[in-house]
């Protein structure tokens, strides 16, 4: 089956705690990249790659960090995270048609 | 000015009515559009694409109006099930802008 997993899917944490979320996607997509949801602001880019070891910072990069080793791998780090990081956050794989997959989300809640 | 705008709604409608949602962007570069659906707390969904002669998905039909730069979703007879949030997604040079979402309950 098709798909983008994602993990952790929900997370408490404090502020300073470095993060990982992990992205995986089984399509062999070449461009995957980062949301955040958040009420009345939709979703906002984080960062994105078009393919191996090509990332680049879309709307809302700072705080964030990526990186893309392998086509179907493209982790989140939040190296010390901040309450205003607390948030909804999608990873999506894209195919040649633009077609966006999305993960299931992670519900990340900074205190 | 928001690159991508929707009416946020809530829009409560009965079953059996037909509903339009309107989405306008900024980019008149952009070179292709979406629907895309969400229910609460889970990932958006492709809907439908948009095509520039306007296209139909049974009960859905998705129209683009580059000179007016918006896009519509038009969902007729209206079933409980269609209850959600529906986002429109614009592509602009392989960066892909959504949305804030409109709100759709459908009551029986």
């Amino acid at each position: 089956e098709a798909q983008v997993t994602q993990n952790p899917r929900y997370l408490i944490t404090v502020t300073g705690k470095k993060l990982t979320v992990t992205c995986s996607q089984n399509m062999n997509h070449e461009y995957m990249s980062w949301y955040r949801q958040d009420p009345g602001l939709g979703l906002r880019q984080i960062y994105y790659s078009m393919n191996v070891e090509v990332t680049d910072k879309g709307d809302v990069p700072e705080g964030y960090k990526v990186s893309r080793k392998e086509k179907r791998n493209f982790p989140l780090i939040l190296e010390s995270p901040s309450p205003n990081q607390t948030s909804l956050y999608f990873c999506a794989s894209r195919n040649s048609r633009n077609t966006i997959y999305f993960g299931e989300g992670s519900w990340l809640t900074v205190v | 000015r928001k690159e991508v705008e929707q009416d946020p709604g809530p829009f409560n409608v009965p079953e059996g009515a037909t509903v339009a949602f309107n989405c306008t962007y900024s980019n008149s570069a952009s070179q292709s559009f979406f629907w895309y659906r969400q229910d609460c707390r889970k990932e958006p969904k492709l809907l439908m694409s948009v095509y520039s002669s306007g296209n139909e998905d049974g009960r859905f039909t998705a129209q683009l109006n580059r000179a007016s730069q918006y896009i519509s979703l038009l969902i007729r007879d209206s079933k409980l099930s269609d209850s959600a949030t529906y986002l429109c997604a614009v592509n602009d040079n392989n960066d892909m802008r959504f949305g804030a979402g409109t709100r759709l309950t459908v009551k029986p």
